[in-house]
């Protein structure tokens, strides 16, 4: 089955800095990777998603890249500002089944001031 | 529009209680799961369904079971809880295979 590596596990980034988050899977048959973002006492959120038919995608300060050859994916994030302090989390599904999206352990992510 | 509810959001149980946690979503989603989350574990699907009256195993069932009588609820029982299963539960639903998944904001259970 599936397996998807995510790091680092924790990530401390200066305000205003970039932050990047690295994940690769295992099966190369998955061609759907969402980003979930968990800010404390809630559940995750979905923030971005991309299609293995897409190598980038951005939505404001947020980005996604897909590397499907050496099946690894990442978010960056731009412009870190405080609210982005959260838990990231990283996932793979075969869209095109029944399968279900298999999660990364997760990213701490704090911006210092 | 409400999304996807969970009650209760906390819960203090007695080892060998049982309970049952609700879930509840509105958007005519076909498919429901159940997470656990605990630190360092990330996300672990407990069970799905993939719609009205089904049900599936996932990566960490023991000790769980589940039923979809209806397409808008998913209930998630604990029939003797012991502390191994002090977690954070999240229910999430989904369209299948159009997307991700929406998740109610979690019910924090502790096992004494």
């Amino acid at each position: 089955g599936e397996n998807v590596e995510q790091h680092p596990s924790t990530l401390s980034v200066q305000e205003g800095d970039s932050a990047v988050i690295k994940c690769t899977y295992s099966d190369s048959a998955s061609n759907y990777f969402p980003w979930y973002k968990q800010e404390l006492g809630k559940g995750p959120q979905l923030i971005i998603d991309i299609r293995s038919n897409v190598g980038e995608k951005k939505d404001q300060r947020i980005a996604v890249t897909l590397n499907k050859t050496a099946k690894h994916f990442s978010l960056h994030i731009t412009e870190t500002q405080p609210e982005d302090s959260a838990v990231y989390f990283c996932a793979a599904s075969r869209l095109n089944r029944d399968d279900k999206i298999i999660f990364g352990k997760g990213t701490r992510l704090h911006i210092l001031p | 529009n409400a999304g996807v509810t969970q009650t209760p959001k906390f819960r203090v149980l007695k080892t060998g209680q049982s309970m049952t946690l609700l879930c509840a979503q509105d958007m005519n989603h076909e498919y429901m799961y159940w997470y656990r989350q605990d630190p360092g574990m990330g996300l672990r699907l407990i069970h799905y369904s993939v719609g009205e009256g089904t049900t599936a195993k996932g990566e960490v069932p023991d000790g769980y079971n589940v039923s979809r009588l209806k397409k808008q609820n998913f209930l998630l029982g604990l029939e003797s809880a012991a502390p191994s299963q002090t977690s954070v539960y999240f229910c999430a639903s989904s369209y299948g295979q159009i997307g991700g998944y929406t998740f109610g904001s979690g019910t924090r259970l502790t096992v004494v």
